[in-house]
């Protein structure tokens, strides 16, 4: 079975500052996709990158990057220059391919922007 | 505009009375999903669809069923909701059906369900 974990309920970042939010994985299939996701308060789930188990660089997106560390299962996000609008609830997700498709959620973690 | 939609965005039901929750989507995605959201829990797949006609059960189905005679749409149905019930859900979808790992999946904007 899949599973992935957050440690971090809650954080609070410095206006412009860098932030990490911690993600670790567990599967027993090589080939899978780690996903980031923001959840404002309006509670829409929005999309921000993705990493593939055989990419050999990490991803970026913008201000988004994703640390992946394959031999420690780990894939943190990193958010530069923090904004204000980066207060959200954070998911880091997983699928693996012979799993349906399904997106196997860690709980979360609760960002918060202090200007 | 691609989108994934979802109606109603609230309701509040009571106990037994039965209630669809629709989700419609523009993309011509073959993959569709539900998924509920409770605090501490993250969130949890209820049921998904690879493609027409397509439907599995997903971590949480006990008390839904879904239907996919159409690929756009993947109604949720509650045939005899209880408080347990109440929740956030989602719709997503993606465009593959089921071989890669890597295909992106798009939420709509969530329904709040309430059920007394």
């Amino acid at each position: 079975a899949q599973k992935i974990t957050q440690t971090q309920p809650g954080m609070f970042v410095q206006e412009k500052e860098a932030v990490t939010l911690d993600c670790t994985y567990d599967t027993s299939d090589p080939s899978y996709g780690l996903f980031w996701y923001k959840q404002p308060s309006s509670g829409e789930m929005i999309f921000l990158i993705y990493q593939g188990s055989y990419d050999q660089q990490n991803a970026t997106e913008g201000r988004y990057s994703l640390n992946f560390q394959k031999a420690r299962k780990s894939a943190n996000l990193v958010i530069s220059a923090s904004q204000l609008g980066d207060s959200a609830m954070y998911f880091c997700a997983m699928r693996v391919r012979n799993a349906g498709n399904m997106l196997t959620f860690g709980g979360g973690t609760r960002l918060m922007v202090k200007p | 505009e691609a989108q994934v939609t979802q109606n109603p965005r609230y309701l509040i039901t009571v106990t037994g009375k039965k209630l669809t929750v629709t989700c419609s989507q523009n993309m011509n995605h073959e993959y569709m999903s539900w998924y509920r959201q409770d605090p501490g829990l993250g969130l949890r797949q209820i049921y998904y669809s690879m493609n027409v006609e397509v439907t599995d059960k997903g971590d949480v189905p006990e008390g839904y069923k879904v239907s996919r005679k159409e690929k756009r749409n993947f109604p949720l149905i509650l045939e005899s909701p209880s408080p347990n019930q109440t929740s956030l859900y989602f719709c997503a979808s993606s465009l593959d059906a089921g071989t890669l790992s890597t295909d992106t999946q798009y939420f709509g904007p969530g329904t709040r369900l309430t059920v007394l």
